[in-house]
């Protein structure tokens, strides 16, 4: 247990379905990210929060919406994706936004169909 | 552009030798390094990290090597177990408030 709960662990969705997902930290940390972790490629950053405000938008398309209400809560907002977005989508939190020491998150595995 | 890899994408070893894991990297200006674990079905989990003012840090059975001449990373577990199995991911990032870059990884198998 790293401190870090994502829900759903797994999502299968349609091309024009709408979904969220769902991460909460209880480390009391300042920062949270997610990443994207495909196959054979190294993680991917999308997203950066610090203290509920977006720091980083790592050039993601807007298909992926991200909301941080409270510096322990953060969703991803998913619309009318692709099948080539699907992956593990990670949740982590930091003390800091640097990124140091990330904890993560088990993931959601997203099938898009 | 920087990146960071991997020189070799599986290993094995047999349970209870010394595992070694290495991660080359290309931004000089780096400042801080780390490695991660990650099980199946899990995500990533820190071990240990280092800085780049320090060549060798050693924690409990594992130990990382850092060589800024060749900029290369080592993570070492001695007595590896089979929990050990899993894939180890370097990063590394120019330290304070900036983000790391993660290597893709290499899947140590330990066979008992």
């Amino acid at each position: 247990e790293t401190g870090v709960t994502q829900t759903p662990r797994h999502l299968v969705m349609g091309m024009t379905n709408k979904k969220s997902l769902k991460c909460e930290q209880h480390l009391g940390h300042n920062a949270m990210y997610w990443y994207k972790q495909s196959a054979k490629k190294p993680l991917e950053l999308m997203f950066v929060y610090s203290l509920e405000e977006r720091v980083e938008n790592n050039s993601v398309p807007s298909r992926f919406s991200p909301e941080c209400p409270n510096s322990s809560h953060l969703f991803l907002h998913l619309h009318t994706l692709q099948p080539e977005d699907s992956a593990l989508y990670l949740c982590a939190s930091s003390q800091g936004q640097g990124g140091e020491k990330l904890f993560f998150g088990s993931g959601t595995q997203l099938s898009v169909l | 552009g920087e990146s960071v890899g991997l020189h070799l994408p599986t290993l094995s070893v047999q349970e209870g030798d010394n595992s070694i894991i290495n991660c080359a990297y290309s931004n000089s200006a780096s400042d801080y390094f780390i490695w991660y674990k990650q099980e199946s079905g899990k995500g990533p989990q820190f071990i240990i990290d280092i800085r780049s003012n320090m060549d060798k840090r050693q924690g409990q059975r594992v130990t990382v090597l850092l060589n800024k001449t060749v900029k290369h990373l080592s993570l070492q577990i001695a007595a590896t177990q089979p929990g050990d199995s899993a894939v180890y991911f370097c990063a590394e990032g120019p330290g304070g408030y900036q983000k790391v870059t993660f290597g893709t990884g290499t899947k140590l198998q330990v066979i008992p």
